[in-house]
Formats: C-alpha cells, sequence, structure tokens
C-alpha cells in the first residue's frame, strides 16, 4: 500500500518561500507514476499546483507557473514543492498524491500552511 | 476546462437517491479510446479526498455499488443510490483530459 506523507513549516511569513516535501512509502517514486502537488485552501475546492516526473519533468499550473519549483529526490523516495513571494491567498491544505492508472489515487493527509506575519 | 457542479449542496434522507450532477466546459471523450477522463472523489472533513469512480462510470476497488457514474462528453452524474449516514460529504468531479487538471467546485451531501 503506497502511503505519502508531506512536511514542511506551518506557517510562513508574507512574501516568503513556502517548502514542502512529500516522502513516499509503500513504493518507489520511480515507479513510472507522475506525482503531484494539490491544494485546498479552508472551506473551499481543490486547485491543482504542478507534477513531476522522476526524469525531473515538471508541468505546473498556469496561474503559479512563475513562482513555483518541483523536485524530486530518487535516493530519499521523495518529492518537494516550492512556492516563492506567498501571500495570504495561499494559505492552504497542501496534499501531495500519486498519479495512478487513470489519476490521483493515493493522497497524502495533507498539511496546513498558513501565510501570516 | 471548467467543471460546474449542481448542485451546490443537497439534503436527502437516509436510504433515498442522491444525484449530483457536473458538466465541463468542452468533451472529455478522448477519441483515441472512447474513454471519459472523468473522476469522482469524496472528500470528509479533515480527509483527503477518496477516489470513487475514474473513467466516468469505473467505480475503484472496496468502493460500495450504491455508488455509480455515469455519462460521457461534457454532462456526467454520481448517484448514490440509497444513502447512508457514512455517505455525509462534499463529492467533487474532476477531469484528466487536459493540464491543468480541474475539479468541480464541490456538492455537499447531507442527511434530511
Amino acid at each position: 500500500q503506497v502511503q505519502l506523507q508531506e512536511s514542511g513549516p506551518g506557517l510562513v511569513k508574507p512574501s516568503g518561500t513556502l517548502s514542502l516535501t512529500c516522502a513516499v512509502s509503500g513504493g518507489f517514486i520511480s515507479s513510472g507514476n507522475w506525482w503531484s502537488w494539490l491544494r485546498q485552501p479552508p472551506g473551499k475546492g481543490l486547485e491543482w499546483i504542478g507534477e513531476i516526473y522522476l526524469s525531473g519533468s515538471t508541468n505546473y499550473s498556469p496561474s503559479l507557473k512563475s513562482r513555483v519549483t518541483m523536485s524530486v529526490d530518487k535516493s530519499k523516495n521523495q518529492f518537494s514543492l516550492k512556492l516563492t513571494s506567498v501571500t495570504a491567498a495561499d494559505t492552504a491544505v497542501y496534499y501531495c498524491a500519486r498519479d495512478g492508472v487513470a489519476t490521483y489515487d493515493y493522497w497524502g493527509q495533507g498539511t496546513l500552511v498558513t501565510v501570516s506575519s | 476546462i471548467v467543471m460546474t457542479q449542481s448542485p451546490d449542496s443537497l439534503a436527502v434522507s437516509l436510504g433515498e437517491r442522491a444525484t449530483i450532477n457536473c458538466k465541463s466546459s468542452q468533451s472529455i471523450l478522448h477519441s483515441s479510446n472512447n474513454k471519459n477522463y472523468l473522476g469522482w472523489y469524496q472528500q470528509t472533513p479533515g480527509q483527503p479526498p477518496k477516489l470513487l469512480i475514474s473513467w466516468a462510470s469505473t467505480r475503484e476497488s472496496g468502493v460500495p455499488d450504491r455508488f455509480s457514474g455515469s455519462g460521457s462528453g461534457t454532462d456526467f452524474t454520481l448517484t448514490i443510490s440509497s444513502l447512508q449516514a457514512e455517505d455525509v460529504a462534499v463529492y467533487y468531479c474532476h477531469q484528466y483530459y487536459s493540464s491543468p487538471r480541474t475539479f468541480g467546485q464541490g456538492t455537499t451531501v447531507e442527511i434530511k
């Protein structure tokens, strides 16, 4: 059973950089899947941030592209998200997920990141 | 692709049918394999979304058969045939036909 676990600071200052890591267990990041980040502002719907493949290939949401960077670390079986120049609008629960045969089949539990001074 | 769900919320009596509609702004039926790139998720408070249905009508392993999906092209439906207390949740439709992946705004299902 694949499990994903997000980690990172729960509080980021405005104009700062949000950095999160997703550790994959029960499976390998080299399994041929794409790995994604999504977010959900409190009380709102789901937003796709972007995805990364083991090779380092990425696709980002057009609305966030200028601020997002994703990376993958095969040796640690994990992948990461960096979002720069954050504002209060970036406050959300951030999820990592595996893109399976169809779509996102395994998700992390999510981590709340609050942007506040 | 914009995904629009209706209604935003609905209250259904236990044992009764619940129906949620989802409309995509363009067709998500892929001509190469005749598959609709549409999934349905269930989300309960404090939990990540759970994939219930993929390819518009294929139930994921372990999902009760009271959940069913239908539709093609731009119009889709999720039906809960006999609502149970544990089905109280927010339901999202989701297209994976093209990037960026998008979700509907969600439909809250409650007990009447």
